[in-house]
Formats: C-alpha cells, sequence, structure tokens
C-alpha cells in the first residue's frame, strides 16, 4: 500500500534551517508529483510547494520563494523540503502529500518548532 | 490567487441529524474542488475531488456538490466518527493551491 514516512520532530532557533525528509514506497516514485503543505496551530492547510519527481521541476508558492527549497532523490523514493531564515511563524507541521492535484495520500506530518 | 471561503465557521449538529458545509471560491474554479476532513493530530483525509467524487472508502452518506464558486458538502446522519473539521481546497488554478480556512463540526 501507499505509504509516506516523515523525519522527526525539529526544534530551530530563530534564523536557521530545517531539511524534512518524505520517504515513499507502495508505488513508482517518478510517476507521481509530491507537495509540501504546511498546518500552523489551529490554521488552514498552506500550500508551500510542489516537485516533479521525474524530472526534477519545482514549482513554489510566492509565500516561501527564495526560502523553500524541494529536492527528490529517485533511488530512494524520497523527497526533501529544505526551509531557511526561520522564524516563529513557521511553527506548524509539515507534509508531504502526492499529487492528484487533489492530495490523497499525506505523511504523517512532521511538527518543526521554531523558538529562541 | 483564488481565494476559499468557508461557511460557517462552527456547526453544531446532533448526532443523526443532517450538516450542510459550504465553500465559496473568489472565481470560478470550474469542478476543480476537493473536500476533506481532519481529526486532531491527523493529516487531512480527502473526501471528495472533483467536487462530487467520492474518494476510496468515503461513507456514502457524504456528497459533494456544486460548480463554478459555489459547492457544498453535506453529511446526511452524522455519526460520532464525523464530527471533525473540513476544508476544502481548490486546484483550478495554481500555482498555489489553496485551502478555505476551514469549518469545525461540533457535536450539539
Amino acid at each position: 500500500q501507499v505509504q509516506f514516512v516523515q523525519s522527526g520532530p525539529e526544534v530551530k532557533k530563530p534564523g536557521a534551517s530545517v531539511k524534512v525528509s518524505c520517504k515513499t514506497s507502495g508505488y513508482t516514485f517518478i510517476n507521481f508529483a509530491l507537495n509540501w503543505v504546511r498546518q500552523a496551530p489551529g490554521q488552514r492547510p498552506e500550500w508551500m510547494g510542489w516537485i516533479n519527481t521525474g524530472n526534477g521541476n519545482t514549482k513554489y508558492s510566492q509565500n516561501f520563494q527564495g526560502r523553500v527549497i524541494i529536492t527528490r532523490d529517485t533511488s530512494a523514493s524520497t523527497a526533501y523540503m529544505e526551509l531557511s531564515s526561520l522564524r516563529s511563524e513557521d511553527t506548524a507541521v509539515y507534509y508531504c502529500a502526492r499529487e492528484d492535484h487533489w492530495f490523497e495520500y499525506w505523511g504523517q506530518g512532521t511538527l518543526v518548532t521554531v523558538s529562541s | 490567487e483564488v481565494v476559499m471561503t468557508q461557511s460557517p465557521a462552527t456547526l453544531s449538529v446532533s448526532p443523526g441529524e443532517r450538516a450542510t458545509l459550504s465553500c465559496r471560491a473568489s472565481q470560478s474554479v470550474s469542478r476543480n474542488l476537493a473536500w476533506y476532513q481532519q481529526k486532531p493530530g491527523q493529516a487531512p483525509r480527502l473526501l471528495f475531488y472533483g467536487a462530487s467524487t467520492r474518494a476510496t472508502g468515503v461513507p456514502a452518506r457524504f456528497s459533494g456538490s456544486g460548480s463554478g464558486t459555489e459547492f457544498t458538502l453535506t453529511i446526511s446522519s452524522l455519526h460520532s466518527e464525523d464530527f471533525a473539521v473540513y476544508y476544502c481546497q481548490q486546484y483550478n488554478n495554481w500555482p498555489p493551491y489553496t485551502f478555505g480556512q476551514g469549518t469545525k463540526l461540533e457535536i450539539k
């Protein structure tokens, strides 16, 4: 069955960077794009960006332009999201989700806490 | 960017009763709309895509309708496990994909 396993929780100081991984299984990795969506406490999900897992092309939300980089390792069926220049407002659960334009398969989420 | 607005913010309904949740788009998204259910500590669960196509495993008491800018999620007879937060998401005009602010369905 389709499974997404994300890396564990992170605590970072303001100004630092964080890199979250999303290991997939149960399907052909390069056949579906992957997205990253974050959700701050009590807030709506917020789309961050997308990667074409076949050719590595990316699209990002303008809200994160310049601060987020999404990459993938096809040999490991894993995608990564790196967010830099962290601030307290970046405290959220970060999810990977498989692309069908809608999101049927999600990772379990990774809590990133930004605190001095 | 397409802005998605859901109403009401909170809906109090008794088990066994009907619940109707609304989602409005700031411009037409055709039928390119999805609905999700989210429970505390869990990732969102896809309920519908294409405005009315039920995702795998979604009970028949859930139905989705609408097109253009107005959409509705209806739960015909509420079960205890249906009390959760519901989000709509458009995928007609992207990037970015955008979500509504959610409707919390609570037990009356």
